[in-house]
C-alpha cells in the first residue's frame, strides 16, 4: 500500500506569512491527490484536488502542486480564518488514503 | 442542496457490533456517479478511510479493517449503513459519512470526499 506522509506535524506562523506543508507518498503516484482543511468539532472542507486544481469556493490563496512523490499545499498570504489542521489524500487502487495531518498554529 | 447525516448509538459496549446509517438529501443515492464512504477520526487523531460503497452493492474496504466492517446501502430509503463487529475502545471515534467521485466521474473530477456530513461521536465503553 502507498503510505502518504505530511510535514510538518505542526506549524506556527502568523498573519499574512506564506506556508507551505508537503505530502510525500512512498512511491511515484498519479495526481489523484486531494487537500482538506478541517476546525475543531467539524467536517473537513476539500480546497485542492487532482493535485492543483481549485475547489469552487475556496479562496485562491490556495495554491496545490507537486508530481511523483512529493506534493505542496501552499497558503500565499495566512489569515486568521486558515488556523486549522490539513490533510492530503490520495486515491489509488480502490483505497483512500490520508496523511496524519498538519497543525497550522497561531505564532 | 444535498446534505448527509449519520445516525445510530453514541456507545457501544466493547466486543459488540457498531452500527450507524447515513441518510441522503438532496440527492439520489441511486446516482451512478458517486460512492458513499465512511470516514472516521478517533478523538484527537487523524482521518481515516473505512469503506465505501457503490449504489449497486459494490463495495471497498479498507484492509485493516475489512475483517470487521460491513457497508450496506438501501436505495428505497436512500440512506447507507456502517456495521463495524468485535468493537474495541480503539474504534472510539467520530464517524463520518461522504460522497465521492465513482471511478469514472473521478477519473476527470479527482477521487476527492466533496460532500461530508457532520460526524457522530461513538464511544467504545468496556
Amino acid at each position: 500500500d502507498i503510505q502518504m506522509t505530511q510535514s510538518p506535524s505542526t506549524l506556527s506562523a502568523s498573519v499574512g506569512d506564506r506556508v507551505t506543508i508537503t505530502c510525500r507518498a512512498s512511491q511515484s503516484i498519479n495526481n489523484w491527490l486531494a487537500w482538506y482543511q478541517q476546525k475543531p468539532g467539524k467536517a473537513p472542507k476539500v480546497l485542492i484536488y487532482k493535485a492543483s486544481s481549485l475547489e469552487s469556493g475556496v479562496p485562491p490563496r490556495f495554491s496545490g502542486s507537486g508530481s511523483g512523490t512529493e506534493f505542496t499545499l501552499t497558503i500565499s498570504s495566512l489569515q486568521p480564518d486558515d488556523f486549522a489542521t490539513y490533510y492530503c489524500q490520495h486515491y489509488n487502487s480502490y483505497l483512500w488514503t490520508f496523511g496524519q495531518g498538519t497543525k497550522v498554529e497561531i505564532k | 442542496q444535498l446534505q448527509l447525516q449519520e445516525s445510530g448509538p453514541g456507545l457501544v459496549k466493547a466486543s459488540e457490533t457498531l452500527s450507524l446509517t447515513c441518510t441522503v438529501s438532496g440527492d439520489s443515492i441511486s446516482s451512478n456517479n458517486y460512492f458513499w464512504g465512511w470516514i472516521r477520526q478517533p478523538p484527537g487523531k487523524g482521518l481515516e478511510w473505512i469503506g465505501s460503497i457503490y449504489y449497486s452493492g459494490s463495495t471497498f474496504y479498507s484492509p485493516s479493517l475489512r475483517s470487521r466492517v460491513t457497508i450496506s446501502v438501501d436505495t428505497s430509503e436512500n440512506q447507507f449503513s456502517l456495521k463495524l463487529s468485535a468493537v474495541t475502545a480503539a474504534d472510539t471515534a467520530v464517524y463520518y459519512c461522504a460522497r465521492h467521485n465513482d471511478l469514472l466521474t473521478g477519473y476527470y473530477k479527482g477521487h476527492q470526499f466533496g460532500y461530508w456530513g457532520q460526524g457522530t461521536l461513538v464511544t467504545v465503553s468496556s
